[in-house]
């Protein structure tokens, strides 16, 4: 049972475009959602977060919103940048614990 | 100390052999967790310390899996009797426990790839 689902398996974004990336889970007892950019031959690096409580958080390019009625999550990139083609994970958190449920990533692609 | 270190890169084992891995967290983060992925999956969470207690298992942590953290610093995971299924790449990671806003400190190491042939 996939609690988190990231339903593209990729996505070819030209540069200076705005790029987003989808997210949906099943629980609605998640109460922390988190985005992680992952290289190849490297660990996942954190990108953002938010919590449940908030519909949206902004970091510089990155933007998440979360909409909680869809059980839906969005990670927004603007401008795209070459830099920015990477495997990018959602994932959730419950309350009683810390450990992190994982989607299956979405692959980035930057075209310039 | 500039963040978490795993060790090896990579393991090419035969089917049946014993594989140990070691993780360095970050010297402060007094949390320390193992994940396993597989290609074109996220991360699955096998377990977790605290210091040196380990406080959570996965359910996809047989017998054959076992994790230590002896005095609450470096981790060993190590898996006996491999088998192919066992192939994947293994990720440490570690945190400071903090408000909830501590999730955001999990730091993941590189990974160790484990082929078994």
């Amino acid at each position: 049972d996939q609690q988190v689902k990231q339903n593209s398996p990729s996505l070819s974004v030209q540069e200076g475009r705005i790029s987003i990336l989808n997210c949906d889970y099943t629980n609605s007892m998640f109460d922390y959602f988190l985005w992680y950019k992952k290289y190849p031959a490297e660990g996942p690096t954190f990108l953002i977060s938010i919590s449940s409580i908030k519909d949206k958080n902004e970091d510089g390019r990155f933007t998440v919103f979360l909409n909680k009625s869809a059980k839906h999550l969005s990670l927004h990139i603007v401008p795209s940048q070459p830099g920015d083609s990477a495997v990018y994970f959602c994932a959730a958190s419950l309350d009683s614990n810390y450990q992190l449920i994982w989607g299956a990533g979405t692959k980035l692609i930057i075209k310039p | 100390d500039t963040g978490v270190s795993q060790d090896p890169r990579h393991k090419i084992t035969k089917r049946g052999q014993n594989v140990t891995f070691r993780c360095d967290p970050i010297s402060e983060h007094n949390r320390l967790y193992w994940y396993r992925q597989t290609l074109g999956q996220g991360p699955e969470f096998l377990t977790y310390f605290q210091n040196e207690a380990q406080l959570e298992k996965s359910r996809l942590l047989s017998d054959r899996f076992s994790a230590e953290r002896p005095k609450g610093s470096f981790s060993t995971l190590e898996i006996q009797r491999t088998e192919q299924g066992d192939s994947a790449m293994y990720l440490c990671a570690s945190s400071l426990e903090s408000v909830k806003g501590g999730l955001a400190g999990y730091t993941f190491g590189s990974g160790t790839r484990l082929t078994v042939v």
